[in-house]
């Protein structure tokens, strides 16, 4: 089983404060880190796709890195609004016999308060 | 365009009963995955499928079974529903295996 780790799990911030919370996974055999915001009574939707050491995305506010040599990713909120709060879920592509596997990690709960 | 749908939304079965979740998406997505969401355990892998016609086991595939209908179809079966097996369960397809997964808005199952 692969342990794909997030932290903190909570995360409470006053509107306009930036952030930011880390995945780690396994730092061999890396394939894929995807990460998904997943609202309150929703469904997790995705924010990023990452495949290469070095990768930097960004929508919006919000950005991730990558660095697979040492098993970590980083996503950042800029100016948090009330309307970022949701669970931050990253998820871990291996390749090899793994195809086609996403592990999950649990997910960085993020509260805004106005 | 309805994206990725299950039914039910709610279910509520007696221990030893039996039910089928449905899911269905309208994107021509060749993968289909089913996942199950407990607190503080984040998403797990049930069962998925490459491609029409083919099934694989997950994570957490005991008690359940799936069928690949068609393309746009993938059901889990629950031959004998167990407490455990109290969750939320999610439906998700993606193009390829393991890119971008597109998710339904999940099925919460309670047994008695």
């Amino acid at each position: 089983i692969l342990n794909v780790e997030q932290s903190p799990q909570s995360l409470h911030v006053q509107e306009g404060d930036s952030t930011n919370f880390t995945c780690s996974f396994p730092s061999s055999n890396f394939y894929a880190l995807h990460w998904y915001r997943w609202e309150t009574a929703k469904s997790p939707e995705a924010l990023f796709v990452m495949t290469l050491n070095g990768d930097e995305k960004k929508k919006g506010r919000i950005s991730a890195t990558l660095n697979t040599k040492e098993g970590y990713s980083y996503l950042y909120i800029k100016g948090s609004q009330p309307e970022d709060s949701a669970t931050y879920l990253c998820a871990f592509r291996a390749g090899g016999t793994s195809y086609g596997k996403l592990t999950f990690g649990q997910g960085t709960i993020l509260t805004v308060h106005p | 365009n309805a994206g990725v749908t299950q039914t039910p939304k709610f279910q509520v079965l007696k221990t030893g009963q039996s039910m089928t979740l449905q899911c269905a998406q309208d994107m021509n997505h060749n993968s289909m995955y089913w996942y199950r969401q407990d607190p503080g355990m984040g998403l797990r892998l049930i069962y998925y499928s490459a491609s029409e016609g083919t099934t694989d086991k997950g994570e957490v595939p005991n008690g359940y079974n799936v069928s690949r209908l068609n393309k746009r179809e993938f059901s889990l079966r629950l031959e004998s529903a167990a407490p455990s097996q109290t969750s939320v369960y999610f439906c998700a397809s993606s193009d390829r295996l393991a890119d971008t997964q597109y998710f339904g808005p999940g099925t919460r199952l309670t047994v008695l």
